[in-house]
């Protein structure tokens, strides 16, 4: 079974568009995050939230929208997308990020998001 | 804001103990630090994690001084298949901060 998955693994898609990338994790956790992950493989983290609740909300494009209809899905909006987001996207999950303030997450395999 | 660095990358053969170092000046004080690896094409994958003094477990070692100002991943005898990316990853005041990545290459 897998633990954290993704759906799509590949989006290749138009300026302009908007997508939505999917995940969702199987692993009990509260806490799920989303990642970009750029050309030059620096990670960066976009939203965390726990127990459907927004928790780190870093300073990303108000086109870029988590939703979280419970807390076992975690999924990101991107409206009129650009060439810029061209990227990686992880999602990942972990245990109750404020109780233990510790951070073994575990990773979904991608999203290879391509704008022409 | 924390901030991290590492080595971009370094080189081994197989057999040999490598040692990564990251910096983290401004960790908070209840904050951990964790190490992934990525293979090219898949997710970061948690490797270890501690918050002071050595921790140990069955494919790394994580050693943390005293001022926690940085930590050190230590991979005993490695083999080709750890050719990969290592993070390091350390939380300070709720935001996480990734290092931007070590590339190791195992040779044989």
């Amino acid at each position: 079974d897998t633990a954290v998955s993704q759906t799509p693994k590949y989006l290749v898609t138009q300026m302009g568009n908007d997508k939505s990338i999917k995940c969702e994790q199987n692993l009990g956790h509260d806490t799920m995050y989303w990642y970009k992950q750029d050309s030059k493989k620096f990670l960066k983290i976009m939203f965390s939230y726990n127990n459907k609740e927004l928790i780190i909300n870093e300073t990303v494009p108000n086109r870029f929208s988590p939703k979280s209809p419970d807390k076992a899905h975690l999924n990101l909006h991107i409206n009129s997308l650009e060439l810029g987001d061209s990227a990686v996207y992880f999602c990942a999950s972990s245990q109750d990020l404020a109780a233990h303030r510790s951070y073994e997450q575990y990773f979904g395999p991608g999203t290879r998001l391509t704008v022409t | 804001l924390a901030k991290t660095t590492q080595p971009i990358s370094m080189d081994s053969y197989e057999g040999q103990e490598v040692n990564i170092t990251c910096s983290h000046n401004n960790i908070a004080t209840n904050d951990y630090i964790t190490w992934y690896q990525q293979f090219p094409s898949q997710g970061p994958r948690f490797i270890i994690q501690g918050y002071k003094t050595k921790v140990t477990n069955e494919v790394a070692s994580l050693f943390i001084p005293a001022d926690r100002k940085s930590s050190t991943l230590s991979l005993p005898r490695v083999s080709l298949s750890d050719t990969a990316v290592y993070y390091c990853l350390v939380g300070d005041g709720g935001k996480l901060i990734f290092g931007q990545g070590t590339e190791l290459s195992v040779k044989p």
